[in-house]
Order: C-alpha cells, then structure tokens, then sequence
C-alpha cells in the first residue's frame, strides 16, 4: 500500500530536550516536504527535499534541521525544542508537479 | 507566508445541499490544489486544477480557476454529513518546486 508514515505519532516533551520525528514514504517520491499545522494559519512548510542530499528552507525553519540520506527517509529534528514549537506536523512526499500524500501527522507537545 | 486564503472561515449546511468555498491567491501558480482534512487527521488531495484550466470535475466536486482574478471556487454538490471536513486550497507557484503555499481552509459542517 502507498503510503507516508510518521513517528511517532504523538509526544510530549520538555524544552530543551532533543527529538527526532521520522517520516518514511514508500513511492520512490523525490519531493519530500515538511509542514506544521497551527489553529487559524493552516499549513506552513518547515523545510523540503527535492531530492537525496537536496534540502532547502520553507517558509518556517527555524528551530529544525532535516537530512535526506537516502530517498524513502526524511527526519525532522528538533535541537532545542521550544514550547512555540507545540504543534501539529505533517510530512508529505510527491513526484513533481503532482499532488502530495501527506502522512498521518505528528502531534507534538513541548511543556 | 500564506498565499491563499479561503472563504468562508466556517460553513454549516444542510445534507443534500451545495457547498461553496473560495480561494484567493496572491501570485502567478502552475497549479491549484484542493484538499481535504478531517478532524487532525493528514490532508487527502482532492482536485488540481492547472493554471491554463478554467473548471474541472470529479464526481461532486466542481473547481473554478480565475487566473485574472486570482481565485478558485470548489463547489461540493449533493452534500453528505461525510462532507464534514476542513477543506484547503494550495497554490503550487510558478518558478516554485512543487512548494505549495495553503491558505487556512474552510472548515464545513454537513449536518444530518
């Protein structure tokens, strides 16, 4: 089955302390992508990959970093969460110029 | 930054009724996209609508492009209380790399 995955799914962590949500797609997709998603601002892209070793800055990247090692895997990582980083994340892979599967998304709470 | 922005905010109906949702960009775009999202759950493509397209069909869903306007319109016919989702539009901008910029959706209410 086609599809995205995130992990987890849910978290709940302290300020400071290092994580790492992992998404995998199984479609041989270039373009991956990731957003979080907060109340009344809809989906903002933290970073994206247009390929393995091919990385760039969306439109929020601060406080994350990403890799692209292999094409399946594209980890966010978080250094030093902080608690405006609680939110809710979705990883999404596509060919390009084709619409984006999203994964189940990652709910991510920073106390 | 958001590109798009929809309209309304919120929109409660009837089952059986139509539902109509509007989207407005700010730049040129390859291509417009519909989605959908239930209840904190991941976002489900719905519709593309190329920007060189004025209107296309799938199954209820109806989607207009104005490009002079810079807007879209989704229209869902013959709503069910499964409609009941939040519904984005996404602007995949010319020059960009599959970057899609969403608006902050619409969030409809079918009820039984």
């Amino acid at each position: 089955e086609a599809q995205v995955t995130q992990n987890p799914r849910y978290l709940i962590t302290v300020t400071g302390k290092k994580l790492t949500v992992t998404c995998s797609q199984n479609m041989n997709h270039e373009y991956m992508s990731w957003y979080r998603q907060d109340p009344g601002l809809g989906l903002r892209q933290i970073y994206y990959s247009m390929n393995v070793e091919v990385t760039d800055k969306g439109d929020v990247p601060e406080g994350y970093k990403v890799s692209r090692k292999e094409k399946r895997n594209f980890p966010l990582i978080l250094e030093s969460p902080s608690p405006n980083q609680t939110s809710l994340y979705f990883c999404a892979s596509s060919f390009p110029g084709t619409p984006q599967f999203f994964g189940p998304g990652t709910r991510l709470t920073v106390l | 930054s958001q590109q798009g922005e929809e309209d309304p905010q919120a929109l409660s109906i009837q089952e059986g009724e139509n539902a109509t949702m509007n989207c407005s960009y700010k730049t040129s775009i390859n291509n417009l996209q519909w989605y959908r999202q239930n209840s904190g759950r991941g976002l489900v493509h719905l519709i593309l609508i190329r920007s060189n397209e004025r209107e296309k069909h799938s199954g209820r869903l109806r989607v207009t492009l104005d490009t002079s306007k810079k807007s879209s319109s989704l229209l869902i016919t013959a709503s069910r209380a499964a409609d009941t989702a939040s519904y984005f539009c996404a602007t995949d901008s010319e020059g960009g790399y599959n970057k899609l910029i969403f608006g902050a959706g619409t969030r409809l209410a079918v009820h039984p």
